[in-house]
């Protein structure tokens, strides 16, 4: 079955402890990218990337690193994650290296909280 | 500041009302995407939307891409319940992706 798929679901953390959010897609797609969903400001790019090593800052990029190692995965790290960065986080792919007039294809969400 | 703005943010109607839900920008996109979003789960494509002026009938779903490619709008004729979610549009800048803060739309029995 065509997905992208992202472990974990649910993550429940401390500050500063490091935590990687991986991300997967079977698609084949060339462009992939990290959203973070929160009240009242909706879904933000934070990374995206349109082939492998490369890479890009969305629009609120502080605090996550990415890398695109191979075309189907896009890990989303946190290094020493905040409080500020609790939010519902999903992955999305997309067959063409650019996201315009493409239909992203994205993961259920992981829902992550830090103490 | 929100490059898409999306209006009405919160809509709660009977069903079998009508509404539209608008997306607007002073930038000018080469294409727009709808997408839906239900709880707990991610965002749906819709439409997407490329020609100023088009319009495209999706069921019950009408939606129409601005001639200056500003802007654009979902119109839902004879809501159900199912119709309920998040609507989203977005819209490419410069090799990212941009999303409108969504409509809130509730579709009462």
């Amino acid at each position: 079955e065509a997905q992208v798929t992202q472990n974990p679901r649910y993550l429940i953390t401390v500050t500063g402890k490091k935590l990687t959010v991986t991300c997967s897609q079977n698609m084949n797609h060339e462009y992939m990218s990290w959203y973070r969903q929160d009240p009242g400001l909706g879904l933000r790019q934070i990374y995206y990337s349109m082939n492998v090593e490369v890479t890009d800052k969305g629009d609120v990029p502080e605090g996550y690193k990415v890398s695109r190692k191979e075309k189907r995965n896009f890990p989303l790290i946190l290094e020493s994650p905040s409080p500020n960065q609790t939010s519902l986080y999903f992955c999305a792919s997309s067959p063409q290296p650019y996201p315009g007039g493409n239909e992203q294809f994205f993961g259920p969400g992981t829902r992550l909280t830090v103490l | 500041t929100q490059l898409l703005e999306q209006s009405p943010q919160f809509l709660s109607i009977q069903e079998g009302e009508n509404l539209t839900v608008y997306c607007n920008s002073s930038s000018v996109f080469s294409s727009l995407q709808w997408y839906r979003q239900e709880p707990g789960e991610g965002p749906v494509l819709l439409v997407t939307v490329v020609t100023g002026g088009e319009v495209k009938k999706l069921k019950r779903l009408t939606f129409q891409f601005g001639d200056a490619r500003k802007d654009s709008s979902l119109h839902i004729t004879a809501a159900q319940p199912g119709d309920t979610g998040l609507y989203l549009c977005a819209g490419e800048i410069r090799g990212g992706l941009t999303f409108g803060k969504g409509t809130h739309l509730i579709i009462q029995p």
